[in-house]
């Protein structure tokens, strides 16, 4: 089946430490983005990336980084310098469509928890 | 600045009821407008969507409306059934260039009580 896989599925992790979230997705798209969601609160985009070899921040990247070495993976590290890591993070991928909007998958997503 | 607001945060309906969420958006340039259906623990899920040219869409007990003018549009369900509690996200993507820029509503709790 195609989709957008994410692992692990539950994460804790200690103070200081940094964690790398795998996103992985068969379905062919172009464009890859992670998303953060806190309690009570709408998505937040951490990054994005439109193709291989590229990305770019979104609103609040500060303490993550991520890389794009391949078109169906997308992983994103957590580093010690993310103040309040504990959150649910979530995968997505879209057709880049130009004009008109994309329409965004996204993957089950990873809790990650700072113990 | 780029703010989608969302109403109610929570919303309680009995069994065969309709439920109306709304949604406002601040960027007139926004042309795409997905909303999402996210049950506990999982990612949300795209349930209808609709695009700036277009004033209504409907999937069977599902349907959006668009008001350009006003800059709000609705997700409206009806024949509620107690599968369709969950949390419901809408968007607005707005154009930046080459790409588009999706901004979230705080979402809503829907409850329906069989």
């Amino acid at each position: 089946d195609g989709g957008i896989t994410q692992s692990p599925k539950y994460l804790f992790r200690k103070e200081g430490q940094n964690v790398t979230l795998s996103c992985e997705q068969n379905l062919n798209h172009d464009a890859m983005y992670w998303y953060r969601q806190d309690p009570g609160q709408g998505l937040r985009l951490i990054y994005y990336s439109q193709i291989v070899n590229d990305f770019q921040k979104g609103d609040i990247a500060e303490g993550y980084s991520v890389s794009r070495e391949k078109k169906e993976s997308f992983p994103l590290t957590v580093t010690s310098a993310q103040k309040n890591p504990t959150a649910f993070y979530l995968c997505a991928s879209s057709i880049p469509y130009l004009g008109s909007g994309n329409t965004i998958y996204f993957g089950e997503g990873s809790w990650l928890t700072v113990v | 600045g780029e703010n989608v607001e969302q109403h109610p945060s929570t919303l309680s309906v009995q069994e065969g009821d309709s439920a109306v969420i709304k949604c406002t958006y601040s960027d007139s340039a926004s042309n795409y407008f997905p909303w999402y259906k996210q049950e506990l623990g999982k990612g949300p899920q795209l349930i209808i969507d609709i695009r700036s040219n277009v004033g209504e869409k409907k999937d069977q007990r599902i349907a959006v409306t668009l008001n350009k003018t006003a800059k709000h549009f609705s997700l409206h369900i009806t024949e509620t059934q107690p599968e369709d509690s969950a949390v419901y996200f809408c968007a607005a993507s707005i154009p930046r260039g080459a790409t588009n820029k999706l901004i979230f509503g705080t979402g809503t709790l829907l409850a329906v009580q069989p």
